[in-house]
């Protein structure tokens, strides 16, 4: 099994960044995606292959990965970005989802 | 547009069996590969089961392998999943996924979910 392991919670002001990690042996060896859950509504892909946003998403959503750590960035942050986000990697031909970090815009 | 809609939820008791089915719509379905996820009650993510675009590889999580199956039929656009032997730690809200690509790999990306059929397993 492989664990991805992240933040249970952060916290962020309106326009300020917001970062969360995901950590998992060697996982920068590896490609990273990250999908947000809103209350009720099921996950969006909003950062896939490290670094890539899909079509709609907007451009204050940005991805990294390198050694052990997966990171999202959201950049200028807002209120519609609450929500929870979970980490995504692939691993002995399995799926594997970090443990999820809520996103808390105060 | 894309749409995924999953069907075949309910309440069932523990060690009898289920077909969950899902209906593709908006893309062209045997190009791509498809997935489940679930998510039980107040829970993280969950990924179940994987089926490349022509069903030639088929993958599962260790939570429901060697009892569950999943299928699709192409000409159909319906993607389904088995589950044998349910266990209360089944019940969950089942997602079908649309990956970004034709095959299981490292690069792969759970592009587009359903809104998801509910599974409570209980006596």
């Amino acid at each position: 099994s492989y664990e991805l392991t992240q933040p249970p919670s952060v916290s962020v002001s309106p326009g300020q960044t917001a970062s969360i990690t995901c950590s998992g042996d060697k996982l920068g060896d590896k490609y990273a995606c990250w999908y947000q859950q809103k209350p009720g509504q099921s996950p969006v892909l909003v950062i896939y292959q490290d670094t890539k946003r899909p079509p709609g998403i907007p451009e204050r959503f940005s991805g990294s990965n390198s050694g052990n750590t997966a990171t999202l960035t959201i950049s200028g942050t807002q209120s519609m970005d609450e929500a929870d986000y979970y980490c995504q990697a692939w691993d002995s031909s399995t799926v594997f989802f970090g443990t999820g970090t809520k996103v808390t815009v105060l | 547009e894309v749409q995924l809609v999953e069907s075949g939820g309910g309440l069932v008791q523990p060690g009898r069996s289920l077909r969950l089915s899902c209906a593709a719509s908006g893309f062209t379905f045997d190009h791509y590969a498809m997935h489940w996820v679930r998510q039980a009650p107040g829970k993280g993510l969950e990924w179940v089961s994987g089926i490349t675009w022509n069903s030639d590889t088929t993958i599962y999580g260790d939570t429901v392998k060697g009892r569950s199956t999943i299928s699709r039929d192409n000409a159909k656009n319906s993607l389904y999943l088995q589950i044998n032997s349910l266990r209360t730690e089944d019940t969950a809200l089942y997602y079908c996924i649309k990956d970004i690509s034709t095959t299981l790999s490292g690069d792969l990306a759970l592009a587009v979910w359903g809104q998801g059929t509910m599974v409570t397993v209980s006596s």
